[in-house]
C-alpha cells in the first residue's frame, strides 16, 4: 500500500517571502500522479498543482511549483511571493495511474497535512 | 450544478442515531468518492462509485457504514447507530476522467 508523509505539521512565512512544504511517499509503482491540495477553513479541497510521475519536468502553476525527485520519492511544494490568502492546510496526495479492475487505483492517498500561516 | 454540493453542512447526532449525508456531484461526472477526515488528519478513502456501481468499499470502517448511488448521480452515505468515533468531516468528490477531482465542502458530523 502507498503511504504519504508530511513531516511538517505547521509552517509559517512572511508575506511576499518563499516557503517550501515537504512531502515524501512510498510506493512500488512506477507510474502515478502526485497532487498538492489546499484546504481553507471552508473545508473544500482545492487543487493547487499536479505532477505526473513519468514527466521529468517539474510542474509549475503561477506562484506554485514543485520539486519532484522520483528516485528519492520526494515531492515538495514551493510557494513564492506568499500572500495572506495562501494561509490554509496543505495536503500532499498520491494516486496510482495503472488501470486495474475495480477502479480502486483511482483513490487518493493523503498525507496528514501542513498548516501554513502567512504573517503580514 | 457548477460544483459538488453536500448537505447538510453540519450534523449533530446523538449516539446511536442513524444519519444520512448527501452528495450531489457535478453533472455528468462518472466517478464519485467518499472520504472521511478526522480532526487534524488528512482525508481517508471510504468508497468509490463508477456511475451506479460501487466498485470499491474497502475503506468503510464497519458494517454500520453504507453508501449508495442508485441512479448514477446523487449519492448518500448512511451511518447507522452512530458512535463518537464517527465524528469527522465527510468529503465527497466527483471526477469525469478519474484524475481531476472536484471536492465538495463536506459535512461535519458530531456525535454526542
Amino acid at each position: 500500500a502507498q503511504t504519504v508523509t508530511q513531516s511538517q505539521p505547521e509552517m509559517s512565512v512572511q508575506e511576499a517571502e518563499t516557503v517550501t512544504l515537504s512531502c515524501t511517499y512510498d510506493t512500488s509503482e512506477s507510474d502515478y500522479y502526485l497532487f498538492w491540495y489546499k484546504q481553507p477553513p471552508s473545508r473544500q479541497m482545492i487543487l493547487v498543482i499536479r505532477q505526473e510521475a513519468y514527466k521529468q519536468q517539474n510542474a509549475t502553476e503561477n506562484r506554485f511549483s514543485v520539486n519532484f525527485q522520483k528516485a528519492a520519492k520526494s515531492f515538495s511544494l514551493k510557494i513564492s511571493d506568499s500572500q495572506l490568502g495562501d494561509a490554509a492546510m496543505y495536503f500532499c496526495a498520491y494516486r496510482s495511474a495503472g488501470m486495474r479492475s475495480g477502479g480502486s487505483n483511482y483513490k487518493l492517498t493523503f498525507g496528514k497535512g501542513t498548516l501554513l500561516t502567512v504573517n503580514p | 450544478g457548477a460544483g459538488v454540493s453536500q448537505s447538510p453542512r453540519y450534523k449533530v447526532a446523538k449516539r446511536g442515531q442513524d444519519v444520512a449525508l448527501r452528495c450531489d456531484p457535478i453533472s455528468g461526472h462518472v466517478s464519485l468518492f467518499w472520504y472521511q477526515q478526522a480532526l487534524g488528519q488528512g482525508p481517508e478513502f471510504l468508497t468509490y462509485f463508477q456511475n451506479e456501481a460501487q466498485l470499491d468499499k474497502s475503506g468503510l470502517p464497519s458494517d454500520r457504514f453504507f453508501a449508495e448511488r442508485p441512479e448514477g448521480s446523487v449519492s448518500t452515505l448512511k451511518i447507522q447507530r452512530t458512535q463518537q468515533e464517527d465524528s469527522a468531516v465527510y468529503l465527497c468528490a466527483s471526477s469525469a476522467r478519474n484524475y481531476g477531482y472536484t471536492f465538495g465542502s463536506g459535512t461535519r458530523l458530531t456525535v454526542v
